[in-house]
């Protein structure tokens, strides 16, 4: 059965930081995974989707990175500021016959003003 | 549409009520999911539909749940004589194709049994 580790549950930084958060999981057969925000009391909206045969994907000073052997994935936000402050979820969809996503239970960032 | 959109955005209701949700997707989107969110956890999934059709329905957690999607668009989520467990955020996403797109997700049923 697959999981979705995502540690560390909270995080606070100050502004400015460069920072790494974490994304394991249990099966390596995956069709994609993709990290989502989510602000408070709302949904969550797909910051980058990575299929199973890329390395990595970019967007602004976002950079998520697989490496499917190992079962983890890192999202690397580079230059922090407050309005980051969100919670990062990660999703992997199974190449098992279902396309539902299965998610980890986020990592909730603060950045400081 | 713009977004995908889900109503009610809150509902109260008392144990043993039936409620409706209703999901909205974004306009040609084929996919359409359920995931449920309960306070501090992670996102659970219900059901997704491929057009009208549910492939895979094996997150619905008990016979009180049900749910239909009609000319591959608006769906709506059935649960009957709800329980106080049932409370949390109901979340709906679509997107284009099944496979390798980005989610869309909507802000969300906010539930709460009384």
């Amino acid at each position: 059965k697959q999981e979705v580790t995502q540690i560390p549950a909270a995080l606070s930084v100050p502004e400015g930081e460069n920072l790494v958060l974490n994304c394991s999981f249990t099966d390596s057969a995956i069709y994609n995974l993709q990290w989502f925000r989510q602000d408070p009391g709302k949904g969550l909206t797909s910051l980058l989707l990575i299929q199973s045969s890329q390395r990595e994907q970019t967007s602004g000073r976002l950079n998520a990175s697989l490496d499917k052997s190992s079962g983890r994935s890192t999202l690397y936000i580079a230059a922090s500021q407050p309005g980051d402050s969100a919670t990062y979820l990660c999703a992997v969809r199974p190449t098992s016959g279902t396309y539902k996503y299965i998610f980890g239970t986020g990592t909730r960032l603060k950045v400081l003003a | 549409g713009a977004g995908v959109s889900q109503s009610p955005s809150n509902k109260v209701t008392e144990k043993g009520k039936d409620v409706e949700l209703r999901c909205d997707p974004i306009s040609g989107h084929t996919a359409l999911y359920w995931y449920r969110q309960s306070l501090g956890q992670g996102l659970e999934f219900l059901i997704y539909f491929q057009g009208n059709s549910a492939p895979d329905k094996s997150g619905l957690p008990s016979d009180r749940f049900s749910a239909e999607r009609t000319g591959g668009s608006v769906s709506t989520l059935t649960i009957q004589r709800t329980q106080q467990e049932d409370s949390a955020v109901y979340l709906c996403a679509s997107s284009r194709l099944m496979g390798n797109e980005k989610l869309f997700f909507g802000s969300g049923t906010q539930l709460s049994v009384l």
